[in-house]
């Protein structure tokens, strides 16, 4: 079954910097690749995600990039802001193939100090 | 319309009990996960169940854990004889699924489960 690993696990960036998130993946028929973050208290939520048709995808200041060739995709947050810190979970997933499940990382705590 | 329900919010019980948790999905989401995360880690995949075809059971810890989903909708996860080590928050999410493109899951509120 997939394998999603994720680095770092925890990140601590000064305000308006920029933070990165790493995760690969072992299936590669994955296709489809989310970003899921949890405030401190609350339920995860989606933020943004990637299928493997495309390389990057961005919304405002957070972008994805997917390498399909190594099995890996990134988390790209710019101007980092107070508000952004949380835990930022990435996932996994061959929606080809009926029943597979979407498997997730261990999550990266990230810190914005003003 | 509603989100994901999950009850109880709070389940205290002591080593060695069973207990039930339940998982209201948003009505007309096929697809149903349940996740259990620990204190400070990530989100352990447990079980998923699309629609009729049979649950992907492979995250299931030990054959302590099992799961139902009664008429496509609401789903139980059952822990029998309960170990300390089942402390947790069990999150449910549920998606649109089937041949919908729209792939997002939404969490439930979770449960946080505490084994004296």
């Amino acid at each position: 079954g997939e394998n999603v690993e994720q680095h770092p696990s925890t990140l601590s960036v000064q305000e308006g910097d920029s933070a990165v998130i790493k995760c690969t993946y072992s299936d590669s028929a994955s296709n489809y690749f989310p970003w899921y973050k949890q405030e401190l208290g609350k339920r995860p939520q989606l933020i943004i995600d990637i299928r493997s048709n495309v390389g990057e995808k961005k919304d405002q200041r957070i972008a994805v990039t997917l390498n399909k060739t190594a099995k890996h995709f990134s988390l790209h947050i710019t101007e980092t802001q107070p508000e952004d810190s949380a835990v930022y979970f990435c996932a996994a997933r061959n929606t080809n193939q009926a029943g597979t499940a979407l498997i997730f990382g261990k999550g990266t705590t990230l810190s914005v100090s003003s | 319309g509603a989100g994901v329900s999950q009850s109880p919010s709070n389940k205290v019980t002591e080593k060695g009990k069973d207990v039930e948790l339940r998982c209201d999905p948003i009505s007309g989401h096929t697809a149903l996960y349940w996740y259990r995360q620990s204190l400070g880690q990530g989100l352990e995949f447990l079980i998923y169940f699309q629609g009729n075809s049979a649950p992907d059971k492979s995250g299931l810890p030990s054959d302590r854990f099992s799961a139902e989903r009664t008429g496509g909708s609401v789903s139980t996860l059952t822990i029998q004889r309960t170990q300390q080590e089942d402390s947790a928050v069990y999150l449910c999410a549920s998606s649109r699924g089937g041949d919908s493109r729209n792939y997002e899951q939404y969490f439930g509120p979770g449960t946080r489960l505490t084994v004296t």
